[in-house]
């Protein structure tokens, strides 16, 4: 199976800033990366798809990039509502498999 | 907006049986793959299962392959995950989630809706 390694596993920031959260993949997952937000006591959400397509109702704040594998998420300016755990997911073989999570929390 | 309601967890001792339910709407059922999702207190997330839109395709992790079985009911918009010979690291909140691609023989790929989840504990 495919295993993906977030980094870091906490990042510590302040509203405003922009973060950077990064995903690598054990083999060459092509474009076919999903990032997902998750709040307390939440079910995750769906953000990116396809390394860099924002799903529905996301707002333009997050973007995705990378391929083969290496991969990261970026959120240019950091809202109060940013402060979440996100994972990483691919779908390019199965099992589908998550990374373990990036906690972006307030500095 | 797609509602995914799920229901069935409950406590069980290691070796029992439980078989979760996924009620659906406001989507065309049978045009999607569903998949379970489940997730260890304070853990990360962990795909289980999941089936094609036809139910003709199924797919499993490996740590549950043999013990559960995923199947769906698209005259009643319900998803299922029959689990047995549970075990402790079963335990777990078991989401179900709705493939963002359009599709009846698609298998499994990224999750657009999630319900809220079902809690699972298997404990003696």
């Amino acid at each position: 199976e495919i295993v993906l390694t977030q980094s870091p596993a906490t990042l510590s920031l302040s509203p405003g800033e922009r973060a950077t959260l990064s995903c690598r993949a054990s083999q060459s997952v092509g474009s076919y990366l999903a990032w997902y937000q998750q709040k307390p006591g939440q079910a995750p959400r769906l953000l990116i798809y396809d390394t860099s397509n924002r799903a529905t109702g996301i707002p333009a704040r997050f973007s995705g990039s990378g391929s083969g594998t290496d991969f990261t998420l970026t959120i240019s300016s950091l809202e109060p509502e940013d402060f979440a755990v996100y994972y990483c997911q691919q779908r390019s073989n199965w099992p589908l498999t998550f990374g373990g999570g990036t906690k972006v929390d307030i500095k | 907006e797609v509602q995914l309601l799920e229901s069935g967890g409950g406590l069980v001792q290691p070796g029992g049986s439980l078989r979760l339910s996924c009620a659906a709407s406001r989507f065309t059922f049978s045009s999607y793959g569903l998949s379970w999702v489940r997730q260890a207190p304070g853990k990360g997330l962990e795909w289980v299962s999941g089936i094609t839109g036809s139910g003709s395709g199924t797919y499993y992790a490996d740590s549950v392959k043999g013990r559960f079985t995923i199947s769906r009911d698209n005259s009643k918009n319900t998803l299922y995950l029959q689990m047995n010979s549970l075990r402790a690291e079963d335990t777990a909140l078991y989401y179900c989630a709705k493939d963002i691609s359009k599709g009846a023989s698609r298998g499994p790929t990224m999750l657009d809706y999630w319900g809220q989840g079902t809690l699972v504990i298997v404990s003696s």
